[in-house]
């Protein structure tokens, strides 16, 4: 079945810098992929919408030039926190559709993505 | 807009069946899903049913939609300690084009 690789797995990072966390399509072609936030104990939050070769699309109330997001080949899209804050910690998951046949009928995700800023 | 709601706790007995429910408000969804999380993981697709379906049965899961009301359940047969997780609904909302996720159950089994 469709398999989303994500990383890394967790990362701790000082406060003002930059995070990158990876998504890879390994065996399917991913021409959108969704990115997800969740907080403790809460549901995941759709935070943008990222299609191949354009614009992300982002959700209201995200700021767009705090969570870059890049999509610049089919099977790699990539969320980059900026000038991460304590706030900004939290679980990030992308989602990749699936093919639309069997198993793949749902949404693949990622591992996730645990984020601690210090 | 859409929503989807779910009770936030359920606790069972090894061998038991669980059952977790889920109401959602948009009623041209096509597809849907369940998810499993385990601590520390991304989501895993347990299951989905398509909007023209009232149940649909997955080895010890079955899914029973009842799309007047907008109610979606989920039933474990024999629940193990391994099912232990959260589990979360999910619509495709047609509006919007995405995936709109319920708050997720913790399931807690009980040996």
């Amino acid at each position: 079945g469709a398999v989303v690789s994500q990383h890394p797995s967790w990362v701790i990072c000082k406060s003002g810098t930059s995070v990158k966390i990876e998504c890879r399509s390994l065996d399917f072609q991913a021409t959108t992929m969704f990115w997800y936030r969740q907080f403790p104990k809460q549901s995941l939050m759709l935070m943008a919408t990222s299609n191949e070769g354009s614009k992300a699309t982002y959700e209201q109330g995200v700021e767009k030039d705090k969570f870059l997001i890049n999509h610049a080949s089919l099977t790699l899209s990539t969320l980059t926190v900026t000038s991460a804050h304590p706030e900004d910690s939290s679980f990030y998951i992308c989602s990749a559709p699936g093919t639309g046949h069997g198993d793949s009928i749902g949404y693949t995700f990622g591992s996730g993505t645990r984020l601690t800023v210090v | 807009g859409e929503d989807v709601e779910q009770s936030l706790f359920l606790s069972v007995r090894e061998g038991d069946s669980s059952v977790i429910n889920c109401t959602y408000t948009d009623s041209s969804s096509t597809y849907l899903y369940w998810y499993k999380q385990e601590p520390g993981a991304g989501l895993q697709l347990l299951t989905y049913i398509f909007s023209n379906m009232d149940m649909k049965q997955d080895q010890r899961l079955t899914v029973l939609l009842n799309k007047k009301d907008k109610h979606l359940s989920l039933r474990i047969a024999d629940t193990q300690t391994g099912d232990s997780a959260i589990y979360f609904c999910a619509e495709w909302a047609e509006y919007g084009n995405k995936l709109v996720f319920g708050a997720g159950t913790i399931l807690r089994v009980k040996s």
